[in-house]
């Protein structure tokens, strides 16, 4: 069973960086799939953030670019997330999730972690 | 950017009522679209792939179709457990945006 697990600190302050790891179990990241990042500001929607590959090859959602960094440690089978800068606006519960990957192409985010929220707050 | 509007925004519905959400893009995904479901402080769930295609698990009572701009998910018979927020998802292009959402709410 494939099994995601979001960690990292739940406060942040203004103009500091959030950081999460993802840890995977049940698969290997240096498998053929893409491991993404999804954020849900409380009671509201979600939005993708980006996603990563084993070897560190990235794609982004362009509102977040220029913040965020997105990287893989084959080795501990984690992926890993950092955002820059972060405002209130950035008080989000965040996701990891597996992007099942058919033919060269994502299709979908079929195993989630449970969330971690972050709150950016002094 | 590709956007995603869903509608309705909110649907009340009963037990048993055959239901149906709208997920329109703002250009062409030919069927490269996703479904998920969530429940009140869980992870979203993914129900339906590349527009049509059932995830494994997942009750036959769900169905999707559609192709390039304009997609629907119908539920057949409402279940108890079927009641919550449902989220669209594009794959054409990145940025892979989400829809704003769909509440189903019990009438």
């Amino acid at each position: 069973q494939v099994q995601l697990q979001e960690s990292g600190p739940g406060l942040v302050k203004p103009s500091g960086t959030l950081s999460l790891t993802c840890s995977v179990s049940g698969d290997s990241i240096t498998n053929n799939n893409w491991w993404a990042w999804v954020r849900q500001p409380p009671g509201k929607g979600l939005e993708w953030i980006g996603e990563v590959y084993q070897f560190g090859y990235t794609n982004w959602n362009p509102s977040l670019r220029s913040r965020a960094t997105m990287s893989a440690d084959r080795s501990k089978n984690q992926v890993f997330l950092k955002l820059t800068s972060v405002t209130a606006a950035d008080t989000a519960v965040y996701y990891c999730a597996r992007s099942r990957i058919m033919a060269d192409r994502g299709v979908g985010l079929d195993y989630w972690g449970q969330g971690a929220l972050v709150t950016v707050s002094s | 950017d590709i956007q995603m509007t869903q509608s309705p925004s909110t649907l009340s519905a009963s037990v048993g009522d055959r239901v149906t959400i709208t997920c329109r893009a703002s250009q062409t995904i030919d069927d490269w679209l996703a479904w998920y479901q969530q429940k009140p402080g869980k992870a979203p769930k993914l129900l339906i792939y590349k527009a049509s295609t059932l995830e494994s698990g997942v009750p036959s009572r769900f169905s999707g179709s559609g192709f390039g701009t304009e997609f629907t998910l119908t539920i057949s018979s409402l279940q108890p457990v079927d009641f919550a927020t449902y989220y669209c998802q594009q794959y054409q292009t990145y940025a892979y945006a989400f829809g704003q959402g769909t509440k189903l709410e019990i009438k």
